[in-house]
């Protein structure tokens, strides 16, 4: 079977850094992805890492490790609206389409 | 505003009932995607429509039959639904490359309707 591993919460404090895990074990890999979505809202696609090492976009990282089946998405200088859900994707060949986690709902707190 | 709409937006049904909800994406993509998203529960993928043809289907119930007329537009129609199948439904739409290595990852998501089942 596919799986994906990432906590269900996080909490953290609005100018702190936060780090979101995401370990998987699926049957082939082509590369991880991250959605936010806030609530009521759809998921909206913010990185994706095919090969092994960080992807840097804005505020946010993205960290891959092909042998270790392990990746993080960094938030930086955290906003009070980066409060939502964080979802890390793995899609296992060409031809199937994304497996999803189940998500890690982030608070960011004042 | 992803470039893909879903209507309804709501939608409350009985479970004799028989509804369609409609996706439709305006970025020229050739992929669409159904899935459902429940409360604490990961997104769960239920049709995969490529260049208009039905490549995946995850052992959905046959109380949902989707159906794609072109690439832009996607349905799921709906019926004799369970009290079960309340969730979140989304569609979603990429473009799938038809040479050389694909671009994964990127999927763009409508606002989903939310349907809940009497």
């Amino acid at each position: 079977g596919q799986s994906l591993e990432q906590p269900s919460e996080v909490t953290a404090v609005e100018g702190a850094i936060v780090q979101i895990n995401c370990t998987y074990q699926t049957s082939g890999f082509y590369g991880l992805s991250w959605y936010q979505q806030h609530d009521g809202g759809a998921p909206t696609f913010l990185s994706y890492n095919a090969l092994d090492g960080l992807e840097e976009t804005g505020r946010f990282s993205s960290f891959l490790s092909r042998s270790d089946s392990y990746g993080y998405l960094l938030l930086q200088e955290l906003q009070m609206k980066d409060s939502a859900s964080y979802f890390c994707a793995v899609r296992r060949s060409g031809n199937t389409p994304l497996v999803f986690g189940k998500g890690t709902r982030l608070s960011v707190i004042a | 505003e992803t470039g893909v709409t879903q209507t309804p937006r709501h939608l409350v049904m009985g479970m004799t009932n028989k509804k369609s909800l409609k996706c439709e994406q305006h970025l020229g993509h050739n992929a669409m995607y159904w899935y459902k998203q429940s409360a604490k529960k990961p997104l769960e993928l239920m049709f995969v429509y490529n260049f208009k043809e039905q490549t995946e289907n995850n052992s959905v119930p046959s109380r949902f039959s989707p159906e794609c007329p072109n690439s832009s537009h996607l349905f799921l129609h709906l019926h004799t639904l369970q009290p079960e199948d309340s969730a979140l439904y989304l569609c979603a739409s990429s473009q799938e490359r038809t040479s050389g290595r694909p671009k994964v990852g990127e999927q763009f998501f409508g606002p989903g309707t939310r349907l809940t089942v009497l």
